[in-house]
């Protein structure tokens, strides 16, 4: 069974430019998270899709970043204007269940870097 | 909300030796529990899991887990390291509802010398 893929695996922009990262979860898995991982600390949920509908975004900082998952597959997340604080581990996990989580499967992350 | 707070930012320790890499969580009802284990410029890999059931929980590469409700821990072990045990270890708590989202620790860094 292939696994989540990212791309690309690593981005180095300048301040106030624009980046796109992209998502291909695991086949048939309903659920995508996309997740910022800031050196030393844990993963923080951004966005949180079941199919393509948003579940949860109350943690995505709206004024610059979006992410949309067409068609309920892949998903797409974009930073406008990129701040430095925005330097992250971008990761995109899945998961089948639509109700309790019991497991995710995370892809390698994107690795950003802005200067 | 559920949060998780992991006890130790690193953790050094001789190969062989037996490691505890500890975790706290916080929640007014029942939860699912994880470890996750990051190795240098990679994503999460499942180390195990606890759903409901035992509280002593296996996982993958000799690890394993206990649930303690009364001490809201979930503390991982392992009796005898090895050098490639070395990377990231993240403990994470989501709803057994809802919306499902995983909300995780700060991690520990596991640093194994020969």
């Amino acid at each position: 069974e292939a696994g989540v893929a990212q791309s690309p695996r690593y981005k180095i922009i300048e301040k106030r430019q624009s980046v796109a990262f992209w998502c291909n979860p695991i086949s048939g898995h309903a659920t995508l998270y996309w997740y910022q991982q800031i050196l030393g600390q844990g993963p923080k949920l951004l966005i949180q899709f079941q199919n393509n509908g948003v579940v949860d975004d109350s943690q995505l900082p709206k004024d610059r970043f979006s992410a949309e998952r067409l068609k309920g597959v892949d998903s797409t997340l974009k930073i406008q204007p990129a701040k430095l604080e925005d330097s992250a581990v971008y990761l995109c996990a899945s998961s089948p269940a639509t109700g309790a989580l019991t497991e995710a499967f995370f892809g390698q992350g994107t690795r950003l870097t802005v200067v | 909300a559920q949060s998780v707070t992991q006890l130790d930012s690193q953790v050094p320790v001789f190969e062989e030796a037996p490691v505890e890499l500890r975790c706290n969580y916080s929640s007014s009802v029942s939860v699912y529990l994880f470890w996750y284990v990051q190795y240098p410029n990679q994503g999460l890999q499942l180390l195990l899991k606890y759903l409901s059931g035992s509280t002593l929980v296996k996982g993958i590469n000799g690890f394993e887990a206990e649930f303690n409700k009364s001490q809201t821990s979930f503390h991982l072990r392992k009796p005898s390291v090895h050098i490639s045990d070395t990377a990231e270890y993240f403990c994470a708590v989501s709803p057994p509802w809802g919306n499902n989202d995983m909300r995780f620790g700060a991690g520990t860094r596991l640093t194994v010398k020969p």
